[in-house]
């Protein structure tokens, strides 16, 4: 099983500022996708990396796949209290196999 | 909008007593998942079919859980007994194929007293 280890796993901040959470591993994957889930809800779709390297942009969020393939970012500029959720990266091997979840960042949002 | 429904929304129920969940994946999803949530341990997957099929189930205790697909627009997950440590919300989540996005459904929110 390929462990994905996400950071930090707890953040609290005011509207407008800056964050960035990660999601690492030692295994490489064939690509990695960002999921959001509000209270209530099931997780949703962010992105969808692929490449080694690659950047998304999403409105205000920034995705990065690491180069090795082995880690992710995603960076939230201004944030909003609508961005409040939990945040999962989740990785298929490079057999294409099914995907392994990280544990998830819970970001919460301050007005 | 196809998506993903699940039934019950929320479930109370005592020790020991028999809860079953239901799951609608979206139409032409060959992939059903179902995953268990907690504070604590985070999305845990407990099994999953292919073209109805179970083809993992190493995450669900084998002794009380089940899970089944009676057909393509049907996956139920049956606890007998349930346990007070059963519970959490548990989702269902269909894909095209394993490694595809997943959709998930809203969960089932299972309290056992």
């Amino acid at each position: 099983t390929q462990l994905l280890e996400q950071s930090p796993q707890f953040l609290s901040i005011q509207e407008g500022e800056n964050l960035t959470v990660y999601c690492n591993s030692s295994s490489v994957f064939s690509s990695l996708q960002w999921y959001r889930q509000e209270p209530g809800e099931g997780p949703v779709l962010l992105v969808t990396v692929v490449t080694g390297g690659e950047v998304k942009k999403l409105k205000r969020l920034t995705f990065q796949f690491g180069d090795a393939r082995k880690d992710s970012s995603l960076h939230i500029t201004a944030a909003q209290p609508g961005d409040t959720g939990l945040y999962l990266c989740a990785g298929a091997d490079n057999a294409g196999n099914m995907l392994t979840f990280g544990g998830g960042t819970r970001l919460m949002v301050k007005p | 909008d196809a998506r993903v429904t699940q039934t019950p929304r929320d479930k109370v129920t005592e020790m020991g007593q028999e809860v079953t969940m239901r799951c609608q994946p979206i139409l032409g999803h060959n992939t059903v998942f179902w995953y268990r949530q907690t504070m604590m341990q985070g999305l845990e997957l407990l099994a999953y079919f292919r073209n109805r099929a179970p083809l993992d189930d190493s995450g669900m205790p084998k002794d009380r859980f089940s899970a089944e697909m009676p057909d393509a627009t049907l996956a139920t997950l049956k606890i007998q007994p349930s346990e007070p440590r059963d519970s959490a919300v548990y989702f269902c989540a269909s894909a095209v194929l394993t490694r595809d996005t997943q959709y998930f459904g809203p969960g089932t929110r299972l309290t056992v007293l």
